[in-house]
């Protein structure tokens, strides 16, 4: 059975970066993707972006193709998100997923809650 | 880039119930996949492919509809059900709804 662990919650400043990362179990990111989807308080679930198994490639959501990156360190079955130049709305819990070879989103970690504030 | 629109924003049935929730795409498509939202959980995979039932997911859970028009059903609403329900188009450009929040009268 897949397995993600997630970094602990984080309290960041406006304008510093976070960087969480997602220990998968079970399994490799070699075999899926990973991909990073984020839910503000009170909110819906916004897809960020994420490593697409089928290319190898990487692929971002608009709204964070500046200040986001995704990798994945197959030697110790760690994803990673890094968001720069964090501001107060960016306060949400953030999720990383695992991705098949069709972009369906399988199995998901626990989330991380990072909070943006001065 | 295709915009999901779930139906009704807020249901609240009694136990036993049938519940049907509705998703609606503005374009076509037949990468759809509904996730169920715990309060305090992750969300978890329901439904792909529009209505091919993911492991372990109990069969009063159904997904039916083509193009641009889709549908979950619960047969029998348990109260373990109560959560916040997403479509989502999954693929190169994935896109979730905005959810249905599911309640027990």
């Amino acid at each position: 059975q897949v397995h993600l662990v997630q970094s602990g919650a984080e309290v960041k400043k406006p304008g510093s970066s976070v960087k969480v990362s997602c220990k998968i179990s079970g399994d490799t990111f070699s075999s899926y993707g990973a991909t990073w989807v984020r839910q503000a308080p009170g909110q819906g679930l916004e897809w960020m972006g994420g490593i697409l198994p089928i290319f190898r490639t990487t692929k971002y959501a608009q709204n964070f193709q500046d200040r986001l990156t995704i990798i994945t360190d197959e030697s110790t079955n760690t994803a990673y998100m890094d968001l720069s130049s964090l501001r107060s709305d960016d306060t949400a819990v953030y999720y990383c997923a695992t991705t098949n070879l069709n972009g369906l989103l399988t199995f998901w970690g626990q989330g991380t809650l990072v909070t943006v504030s001065s | 880039e295709i915009v999901l629109t779930q139906s009704p924003g807020t249901l609240s049935l009694f136990p036993g119930e049938r519940v049907t929730l509705s998703c609606r795409a503005s374009q076509s498509t037949r990468s759809l996949a509904w996730f169920q939202q715990r309060r305090g959980q992750p969300p978890r995979l329901l439904i792909y492919g529009a209505s091919s039932r993911a492991t372990g997911i109990p069969d009063r859970f159904s997904g039916s509809g083509s193009g641009t028009d889709f549908t979950l059903t619960i047969s029998r609403l348990e109260p373990e059900d109560v959560a916040v329900y997403y479509c989502q188009h999954y693929g190169s450009s994935p896109i979730f709804g905005q959810g249905t929040k599911l309640q027990i009268k």
